[in-house]
């Protein structure tokens, strides 16, 4: 079974800096696809960034930008120029594109923005 | 339209009640999920739905009833809880089919208080 591992369970950044939170993964799957998500305290899960496990570039979505290190299993995200509205917390996730089984959660990581 | 309209938002209930959750999706998507969410912890799989037919039910009491009327709708039956059901609950929808499952977007969710 596929596992997610967040080890940050609480990071904060100043306003204008950028921060990396990180996650690692464990598969036995070649073929797969990692995800971002964004949980604000509004509650909506929203998809910052997705990463094909079969693409060697790293996926950029404006601000947001991943380092996905296939053979360490590790897909951390990294937020540029850090806004108050980026405070949140992040989940990274895994899944298999032939699985009935949807998304395996990491445990998620508190973002606080310091002002 | 990348929409997941969950109603209610808000919904306080005596263990003794029944109530209804309800999902809706219009991107096409052939398969529905719910999630159960605590406070601070990562959403928890609850059921899936694939092609409208229930494929995961991940040992959840019978006091939660999934139901899949049609391909764009997803109810959530509720019946006799208890207090520690009391969650934020989850509606997501992804692709699926020969192209492979891609990733799942999620409504506002329902915040649920069992009293």
């Amino acid at each position: 079974a596929q596992t997610v591992t967040q080890s940050q369970p609480e990071m904060s950044v100043q306003e204008a800096e950028t921060v990396t939170l990180s996650c690692t993964y464990d598969t036995s799957e070649s073929d797969y696809y990692l995800f971002w998500y964004k949980q604000p305290p509004s509650r909506q899960m929203i998809l910052v960034i997705r990463q094909e496990a079969y693409k060697q570039q790293n996926a950029t979505e404006n601000r947001f930008s991943v380092n996905f290190q296939k053979a360490a299993k590790s897909f951390s995200l990294k937020i540029s120029d850090s806004q108050l509205g980026d405070a949140a917390m992040y989940f990274c996730a895994y899944r298999s594109p032939w699985s009935r089984t949807p998304l395996v959660f990491g445990k998620g990581t508190r973002l606080s923005v310091i002002a | 339209d990348t929409e997941v309209t969950q109603t209610p938002k808000h919904l306080v209930m005596g263990m003794t009640n029944k109530k209804s959750l309800k999902c809706e999706q219009h991107m096409g998507h052939r398969a529905m999920y719910w999630y159960k969410q605590k406070a601070k912890k990562p959403p928890e799989l609850m059921f899936v739905y694939s092609y409208e037919k229930l494929s995961i039910n991940e040992s959840v009491p019978s006091r939660f009833s999934p139901e899949c009327p049609n391909s764009s709708l997803l109810n959530l039956h509720l019946h006799a809880l208890q207090p520690e059901d009391s969650a934020l609950y989850l509606c997501a929808s992804s692709q699926e089919g020969p192209g492979g499952n891609t990733e799942a977007f999620f409504g506002q969710g329902t915040r649920l208080t069992v009293v």
